[in-house]
């Protein structure tokens, strides 16, 4: 069975800009969540979805936003980048919320 | 919320040596997962574990719920072991249904 799947690996990106990541999930899982980690704060959760509804969502600006669709990929997408934004992405997917979480491989964001 | 603590922060170690990584967290628990990640950042899972004990190889977990501890051994360890260990609890209800995770402990395992 195939992994859990984030594209782009890596993406560079100007302040101001906007960009968008996506994550398959592990085929049957319908759980995806979103994490990001940076060397300051660690990881971090970002949002939460389970068929196609956001559960639940972290301390982020509304400059983040994700969704989720109804073949259980997701997307998350950063408006107004900032040289904060700069981190790795990381995907999760599970069969429910509380079971077990694998991770994808991340997407590397650098905003300049 | 939960809130989750690893100790040590850092340990250095010669290879074949035997180590104990601890997390503690602040309440119970329906989710305890370890992972290690990898030089690319991947979060590998090792152990998903919210009680009891588990055995993988040369790796082991126990987790305590009712003292709200988990321990990772890591037994004859090598190079490759080297490497970010993290301890991520969840806890559904409430305001939280996702895992939040420890600082971590840096492991390097010297030859």
């Amino acid at each position: 069975k195939a992994g859990v799947t984030q594209t782009p690996r890596y993406l560079i990106k100007t302040r101001g800009q906007q960009v968008t990541l996506s994550c398959s999930p592990i085929s049957g899982h319908r759980s995806v969540s979103w994490y990001q980690q940076t060397p300051g704060q660690g990881l971090q959760f970002l949002f939460e979805y389970f068929s196609e509804t956001q559960r639940n969502k972290g301390n982020f600006p509304g400059r983040f936003s994700g969704r989720q669709f109804s073949n259980s990929r997701s997307e998350m997408n950063v408006s107004t980048l900032e040289l904060g934004d700069s981190a790795l992405y990381l995907c999760a997917s599970s069969l429910a919320p509380t079971a077990e979480q694998y991770f994808g491989p991340g997407t590397r964001l650098t905003v300049t | 919320g939960i809130q989750v603590e690893q100790s040590p922060p850092d340990l250095i170690l010669q290879e074949g040596a035997n180590s104990t990584l601890r997390c503690n967290f602040s309440d119970s628990v329906n989710n305890l997962q370890w992972f290690h990640q990898n030089p690319w950042g991947q979060l590998i899972n090792l152990f998903y574990i919210p009680s009891g004990t588990k055995q993988n190889g040369r790796l082991s977990a126990t987790t305590v719920a009712t003292e709200r501890y988990s321990l990772l051994y890591i037994s004859s360890s090598q190079t490759t072991d080297s490497g970010v260990y993290f301890c991520a609890a969840l806890n559904y209800g409430g305001s939280q249904g996702n895992l939040i995770f420890g600082k971590g402990t840096k492991l390097s395992v010297k030859p």
